[in-house]
């Protein structure tokens, strides 16, 4: 498709499990970001990766969190030893410039439930 | 206190009746966005705005930046504007977006 897709759409993991999201970026889309969106709050960013290279991971919230980009085109967002309070729709988002948010494109989101 | 606010949190309108929700922000900003997120969670870029007003369809954003403050407005609502409309800034020097927690507007029909 022409958009961004995230897979899956709804995961449901138990406390303690690890948990792997992942972002298919429009083709050719330099910079991608993570965000997390709680319930009924907006989105907070996680990470920014421009490539390959991760340039900015200040929002990640543990060091559970890890999100990787390898060839510059898909990433995953791996969360380890999940807990409750991970449970949040994570939004990726490309765009076709490097260093810059806009044009921002947005995936539908995982919405990820800790039980 | 947030960097960015919204108001009001939940607006609940009739059809055809004018909306109007608002943003205000504390950052020094480079350009202010206008999203809109559907119940299935996809958003959507509506406006981005470094001054003045736009307009597309229905819809009106305007930002005053001595303020700090910008308002987004939808003529005529319609049932299908039911959405959750998100203020976003885009801080200067930065790429990062701050995200304020969102208007979650219902037109009834």
């Amino acid at each position: 498709g022409a958009g961004v897709s995230q897979s899956p759409r709804y995961k449901v993991a138990k406390r303690g499990q690890d948990v792997a999201l992942r972002c298919d970026p429009i083709s050719g889309h330099v910079s991608l970001f993570w965000y997390q969106q709680a319930l009924g709050q907006g989105p907070e960013f996680l990470t920014y990766f421009q490539n390959e290279a991760q340039l900015d991971k200040s929002g990640l919230p543990s060091d559970r969190f890890f999100a990787e980009r390898p060839e510059g085109s898909v990433s995953t967002l791996k969360i380890q030893r999940t807990q409750q309070e991970d449970s949040a729709v994570y939004l990726c988002a490309s765009s076709p410039l490097a260093g810059s948010i806009v044009p921002q494109h947005f995936g539908d989101g995982t919405r990820l439930s800790i039980l | 206190k947030n960097e960015v606010e919204q108001s009001p949190q939940n607006l609940t309108a009739q059809e055809g009746e004018f909306i109007t929700i608002n943003c205000s922000y504390s950052v020094g900003i480079s350009a202010l966005h206008w999203l809109q997120q559907h119940p299935g969670g996809g958003i959507v870029s509506l406006f981005m705005l470094s001054s003045g007003k736009k307009k597309h369809g229905r819809l009106i954003a305007t930002i005053n930046i001595q303020e700090k403050h910008s308002s987004l407005h939808i003529t005529a609502s319609h049932p299908r504007d039911s959405a959750v409309y998100i203020c976003a800034v885009d801080t200067s020097g930065t790429y990062k977006y701050i995200f304020g927690t969102g208007t979650r507007l219902k037109v009834l029909a």
